[in-house]
């Protein structure tokens, strides 16, 4: 079952923040972070183990809590270069399914100078 | 390391054709996923591959659609016939087993195969 992220859209000025949401109606193992680029591939931020972590890269963070199945990406300081549609990917917990990763729809992010 | 390396980047067919889309995982690498991305669905997983045993196939549309994985260093999605809501960019991923505990770590994604289907 696909994760529901969001908003689905966000429009930033540079230096403003932002957060973004991804819910999942299943247990879930993981949670995975990537950034698209417009006609680019899909780039990895980072990945959340159940347990409540929170995790940063540059200053782009995450959380994860288990409890409510959700997981909130955080951006702070936004540059030009966050511009792009960030996805999260969620990893079921139980079942045969090991390693299944699913999307969401995506959030659209655009930074204006 | 080169990447994952999907053939072709572009494709253009016309209704009714077969399509053989390849990935070349990352060397190592002991996971393989095909998704297909489009404005309307957005990133959807079809099928992955663990050790080049298919783990799950339920978003595979429909019979006209199968994958395959010889070996650890090939795998191909074919299309037959295709239809033109066949139509999105094909993504191959690949990754290792995750460390501390994680099942999967981070993905490796190809440049996609875009196809389009008159």
């Amino acid at each position: 079952q696909q994760p529901v992220q969001s908003p689905q859209a966000v429009i930033l000025r540079e230096g403003e923040d932002a957060v973004i949401n991804c819910s999942s109606s299943k247990a879930l193992y993981s949670v995975h972070w990537y950034r698209q680029k417009h006609g680019e591939a899909p780039v990895f931020l980072m990945i959340l183990l159940k347990g409540g972590e929170q995790k940063g890269h540059d200053k782009i963070s995450a959380s994860f809590n288990e409890k409510k199945q959700q997981s909130s990406l955080y951006l702070t300081a936004s540059q030009l270069s966050y511009s792009g549609t960030y996805f999260c990917g969620t990893e079921k917990a139980g079942g045969t399914s090991y390693g299944k990763l699913t999307f969401g729809q995506g959030t659209i992010l655009t930074v204006h100078p | 390391d080169a990447g994952v390396i999907q053939s072709p980047r572009h494709e253009v067919t016309e209704m009714g054709q077969e399509v053989t889309l390849r990935c070349k995982p990352i060397s190592g690498h002991d996971y393989l996923f095909w998704y297909r991305q489009t404005m309307m669905r957005g990133l959807e997983l079809l099928i992955y591959f663990n050790n080049n045993v298919p783990i799950d196939d339920s978003g595979m549309p429909e019979d006209r659609f199968s994958a395959k994985m010889p070996n650890a260093s090939f795998s191909t999605l074919k299309i037959q016939p295709s239809e033109p809501r066949d139509s999105a960019v094909y993504f191959c991923a690949s990754s290792l087993r995750g460390l501390a505990g994680l099942v999967i770590g981070e993905l490796f994604f190809g440049e996609g195969s875009r196809l389009t289907v008159l």
